[in-house]
C-alpha cells in the first residue's frame, strides 16, 4: 500500500523563523512529488519535484526531493502570518490517476 | 471567476436523506476528479472523469457514492442514505490534457462541506 507520511503534524513559530517541513514516501511507481499549501478550503499548487538534489524555489519557499531515501523538504524561510496555512505533500504514480496525499502540516506563524 | 467552482459550499442533512454535489471545472480541462478529506487528514481520492468516461471509481468509499459527468462538462456526486461517517469536506479538482503530468496543474474548488445530523 502507498503511503506519504509527512512530519511534524503540527508546528508554531514566531515570525522571522525558518521552518522545514518534511514528507517521506514508499510507493510504488513513483512519478512525481507535489506540495499545496491549504488556506481555508482549497489545496493551491507550490510545487512539483521529479528528480533528486534539484531544488525548486519561489520567493521565500523552497522544496528539494532525495530518491534515494525516499522524502522531500519544503523549507520557508523569514516566516509571515500569511503563510500560517496546511501543507500537503501528494506524491504522483505511474500507477493511477489518484495524487495520495500526506496528513498535512498545519503551521501556524505567530506575530 | 474562472476557476473550479463548488455547489453548495455547504450542507446539512439528516442521517439517510439523499445529497447532491455540483462541480464545474475550468472550462478547457477534461481531467475532473473528486477527493474527500476529513478534519487532519488529506484529501482522499474516490473517482477519476476524462471527459464523459468515469475511469476510475473503485476508490468511491461504497456503493452508495456515485459520480456522472454526462456531457464532459460539470461533474455531480451523489451519496445516497447518508450517514454520520459521511460528513466531511468534498473537493473538486480539474487538469488539461495530460501532458508532462497532468497533476502539476491539478486546480481545486473550495469544496462542499457536509455535515450529516
Amino acid at each position: 500500500e502507498d503511503k506519504v507520511v509527512q512530519s511534524p503534524l503540527s508546528l508554531v513559530v514566531h515570525e522571522g523563523d525558518t521552518v522545514t517541513l518534511n514528507c517521506s514516501y514508499e510507493v510504488t511507481n513513483f512519478r512525481s512529488l507535489l506540495w499545496y499549501k491549504q488556506e481555508k478550503k482549497a489545496p493551491t499548487f507550490l510545487f512539483m519535484l521529479t528528480s533528486s538534489g534539484i531544488e525548486k524555489k519561489s520567493g521565500r519557499l523552497s522544496s528539494i526531493l532525495d530518491k534515494k531515501e525516499l522524502f522531500s523538504i519544503l523549507n520557508i524561510t523569514a516566516t509571515q502570518t500569511g503563510d500560517s496555512a496546511v501543507y500537503l505533500c501528494a506524491v504522483e504514480t505511474d500507477s493511477g490517476y489518484a495524487l495520495n496525499f500526506g496528513k498535512g502540516t498545519s503551521l501556524l506563524v505567530t506575530p | 471567476d474562472t476557476g473550479v467552482s463548488q455547489d453548495p459550499r455547504h450542507k446539512i442533512t439528516k442521517r439517510g436523506q439523499n445529497v447532491t454535489f455540483r462541480c464545474d471545472p475550468i472550462s478547457e480541462h477534461n481531467r475532473l476528479y473528486w477527493y474527500r478529506q476529513t478534519l487532519g487528514q488529506g484529501p482522499e481520492f474516490l473517482t477519476y472523469f476524462q471527459n464523459e468516461a468515469q475511469l476510475e471509481k473503485s476508490r468511491l468509499l461504497s456503493d452508495r457514492f456515485s459520480a456522472e459527468r454526462p456531457k464532459g462538462s460539470f461533474s455531480t456526486l451523489e451519496i445516497q442514505r447518508t450517514e454520520q461517517g459521511d460528513s466531511a469536506m468534498y473537493l473538486c479538482a480539474s487538469s488539461p490534457p495530460r501532458g508532462a503530468s497532468a497533476n502539476e496543474k491539478l486546480f481545486f474548488g473550495s469544496g462542499t462541506q457536509l455535515s450529516v445530523l
